[in-house]
């Protein structure tokens, strides 16, 4: 069975800091990928920034990045130059495999950005 | 249009009621889901369809009774609920082996059972 954990269920952090939140992962399959996903308050929830498995460079969007540890099965997200829109409910999320949606999801951090 | 609309946004039932809450896509895409989302715990995956197709069955208990009747919409039948059944149910839509897992949701329908 697959998990993910965040051990970080609330955060926050000043306009135009950094801010890094944490993800742990568990999974038997050799090729997946990770995700992390934003939920604003009463909005839907859209996708930050993808990671594939089998690719050592970590993704960068802008001013998203993900530190990506394959073998410690650790894949943080880090946003840089924080906006008040990026408070938010954030969730990582691994795939089953590669195909179709079948995402496991962690409790998610419940991110604040403070003016 | 939004890309993934869902209906309605809040429902309160009785344990004894019907009611069904639907889920359309206008992203062309060609698989939809089911997810739960409770206070405090993880969104949990509930059904998968592909290409109108049921793929998943995540261990639903029957009370919950999915339909895709084409690649645009889903629907979920509720009867019997449970008041542990109240929660934010997720749709969702993507294109099937096409980046896996670049899903896209609703905003949710919020589901109080009494």
């Amino acid at each position: 069975a697959q998990t993910v954990t965040q051990s970080q269920p609330e955060m926050s952090v000043q306009e135009a800091e950094t801010v890094t939140l944490s993800c742990t992962y568990d999974t038997s399959e050799n090729n997946y990928y990770l995700f992390w996903y934003k939920q604003p308050p009463s909005r839907q929830m859209i996708l930050v920034i993808r990671q594939e498995a089998y690719k050592q460079q970590n993704a960068t969007e802008n001013r998203f990045s993900v530190n990506f540890q394959k073998a410690a099965k650790s894949f943080s997200l880090k946003i840089s130059d924080s906006q008040l829109g990026d408070t938010a409910m954030y969730f990582c999320a691994l795939s089953r495999g590669t195909s179709y949606g079948k995402l496991t999801f962690g409790q998610g951090t419940i991110l604040t950005v403070h003016p | 249009e939004t890309g993934v609309t869902q209906t309605p946004r809040h429902l309160v039932m009785g344990m004894t009621n019907k009611k069904s809450l639907k889920c359309e896509q206008h992203l062309g895409h060609n698989a939809m889901y089911w997810y739960k989302q409770s206070a405090k715990k993880p969104l949990e995956l509930m059904f998968v369809y592909s290409l109108e197709e049921r793929v998943e069955n995540n261990s639903v208990p029957s009370r919950f009774s999915p339909e895709c009747p084409n690649s645009s919409h889903l629907f979920l039948h509720l009867h019997t609920l449970q008041p542990e059944d109240s929660a934010l149910y997720l749709c969702a839509s993507s294109q099937a082996g096409a980046l896996a897992g670049e899903l896209f949701f609703g905003e949710g329908s919020r589901l109080t059972v009494l």
